[in-house]
C-alpha cells in the first residue's frame, strides 16, 4: 500500500523557519507530482504548493509565495517544504499528497494523503 | 472565502439521500475535472470521487458525482452514521494557476 509520512512539525516562533519532510514508499516516487496541502484549526483545506516529478517546476499559493520552498530528493523518495518567515496564520496541519491523473488536461486529483504534521506558530 | 462554494452543512436521517453542491466558474470547474474528498474527524482527507463521477476502488456506489457547466454535485444515498464527515470538492484553476478547494460541507446523520 502506498505510504506518505510527514514529519518535522512542531511549535515555532513567528519569523523563524521550519522544514517539513514527507517520506514516501511503495510507489515510483520519481514519476509523480507531489503537493502540500494545509488545514488551519477548524478550517477547510488550502493548497500550498506543488512540484513536478523531476523537481524542475514548482507552483505556490499566493499566501506562501516568496516564503515557502518546495523541493524533492528522488533518491530518497522524499518531498520537503521549507517554511521561512513564519506567521501565526501559517498555523495548520500540513498534509503531503500525491497527484494522479494529468494536470495539463485537467484530470488531476489527489489519490493518496499522509496523516499530516502539525505546525504551530506562536511566541 | 473559498474559490469554490459549498453549503456549510447538510443533514438527513439514516437511509436517506443527501446532495452537496460545489459551485465554481469557467476557469476552474467549467474547464477541469472535479474530485471529492471525505474527511472523517481527526483524520486525513480521503479521495471519494475523481474525474467528476468516477469512484476509486473500495468506495461504495452509494457515493456518486456529477458535473454540469461550472457546478458539481456529490450525492450520498442510503446515508449511514459512518458517513458523518466533512466533504470537500477540488479542482485546478487555470486563471490562478493553482489548486482550489471548496470550503467544505459537514454531513450530519440525524
Amino acid at each position: 500500500q502506498v505510504q506518505l509520512v510527514e514529519s518535522g512539525g512542531g511549535v515555532v516562533q513567528p519569523g523563524r523557519s521550519m522544514r517539513l519532510s514527507c517520506t514516501t514508499s511503495r510507489f515510483v516516487f520519481s514519476s509523480y507530482v507531489m503537493h502540500w496541502v494545509r488545514q488551519a484549526p477548524g478550517k477547510g483545506l488550502e493548497w500550498v504548493a506543488d512540484i513536478s516529478s523531476d523537481g524542475g517546476k514548482t507552483n505556490y499559493a499566493d499566501s506562501v509565495r516568496g516564503r515557502f520552498i518546495i523541493s524533492r530528493d528522488n533518491s530518497k523518495n522524499t518531498v520537503y517544504l521549507q517554511m521561512n518567515s513564519l506567521r501565526a496564520g501559517d498555523t495548520a496541519m500540513y498534509f503531503c499528497t500525491r497527484e494522479q491523473g494529468i494536470a495539463l488536461v485537467g484530470t488531476a486529483y489527489f489519490d493518496y494523503w499522509g496523516q499530516g504534521t502539525q505546525v504551530t506558530v506562536s511566541s | 472565502q473559498s474559490v469554490l462554494t459549498q453549503p456549510p452543512s447538510v443533514s438527513a436521517a439514516p437511509g436517506q439521500r443527501v446532495t452537496i453542491s460545489c459551485s465554481g466558474r469557467s476557469s476552474n470547474i467549467g474547464n477541469n475535472y472535479v474530485s471529492w474528498y471525505q474527511q472523517l474527524p481527526g483524520t486525513a482527507p480521503r479521495l471519494l470521487i475523481y474525474d467528476n463521477d468516477r469512484r476509486p476502488s473500495g468506495i461504495p456506489d452509494r457515493f456518486s458525482g456529477s458535473k454540469s457547466g461550472a457546478s458539481a454535485t456529490l450525492a450520498i444515498t442510503g446515508l449511514q452514521t459512518g458517513d458523518e464527515a466533512q466533504y470537500y470538492c477540488g479542482t485546478s484553476d487555470n486563471s490562478l494557476g493553482a489548486w482550489v478547494f471548496g470550503g467544505g460541507t459537514k454531513v450530519t446523520v440525524l
